[in-house]
């Protein structure tokens, strides 16, 4: 069974950091592209970024290019996002969202997401 | 690319059948997918490749379209069915719909 387990969400003021975490199990994690999906409080759904199956490509959505950094470790099958120089409307479910593919960039498998609250 | 969904809101009866539009402002060729979302879960795929359903939909939901207009029908309306459906296109860089809530009439 395909799981995601996200976690490091919080409440943080603006300007500074956090560092998200999906664990994920049940399926070859190194066979598939990853995604960082986000959801603010009440609002539809904004892809954030992506990554590929090495690593060695990285994606990323205008409104986030520059102050967040995807990365993966294959190794752990874990998937990460830093999130730097955060503002307020970055205050969202963050979901970690499997590939049907290699870099498909459409997701089969979601988690259960982490609150992120950007706020002073 | 901006994907626009209509209506925002339907209401209809169980049993009744339901068809959800998107329209890209640009061509997408057959790369998009839809998804369900129930209040507090995660998004669900349902069909991708614009009429492919995902592994373990039910046979009543189907996709249709390509090029700029799409649709999302289901034919005979479930309790579990009610919910917000959103259209995401993979083409270039994805974007999602707006979304549609599909409530109990």
């Amino acid at each position: 069974e395909v799981q995601l387990l996200e976690s490091g969400g919080g409440l943080v003021q603006p300007g500074g950091s956090l560092r998200l975490s999906c664990e994920a199990s049940g399926f070859t994690f190194s066979s598939y592209g990853m995604n960082w999906v986000r959801q603010a409080p009440g609002k539809g759904l904004e892809w954030v970024s992506g990554i590929s199956r090495s690593g060695d490509s990285t994606y990323y959505a205008d409104s986030v290019k520059g102050r967040f950094t995807i990365s993966r470790d294959n190794s752990k099958n874990t998937l990460s996002l830093q999130m730097n120089s955060l503002r307020a409307e970055d205050t969202a479910v963050y979901y970690c969202a499997k590939d049907v593919g290699a870099t498909s960039l459409h997701f089969d498998y979601w988690g259960q997401g982490t609150l992120v609250t950007v706020s002073s | 690319i901006v994907m626009t969904q209509s209506p925002a809101s339907l209401s209809v009866s169980p049993g009744e059948r339901a068809t959800l539009s998107c329209r890209a402002s640009q061509s997408i060729s057959s790369n998009l997918a839809w998804y369900q979302q129930k209040p507090g879960q995660a998004p669900r795929l349902l069909i991708y490749g614009a009429s492919t359903r995902a592994t373990g939909i039910p046979a009543r939901f189907s996709g249709s379209g390509s090029g700029t207009e799409f649709a999302l029908t289901i034919s005979s309306l479930q309790s579990e069915d009610f919910a917000v459906y959103y259209c995401q296109q993979y083409n270039n860089w994805p974007t999602f719909g707006q979304g549609t809530r599909l409530d109990i009439k």
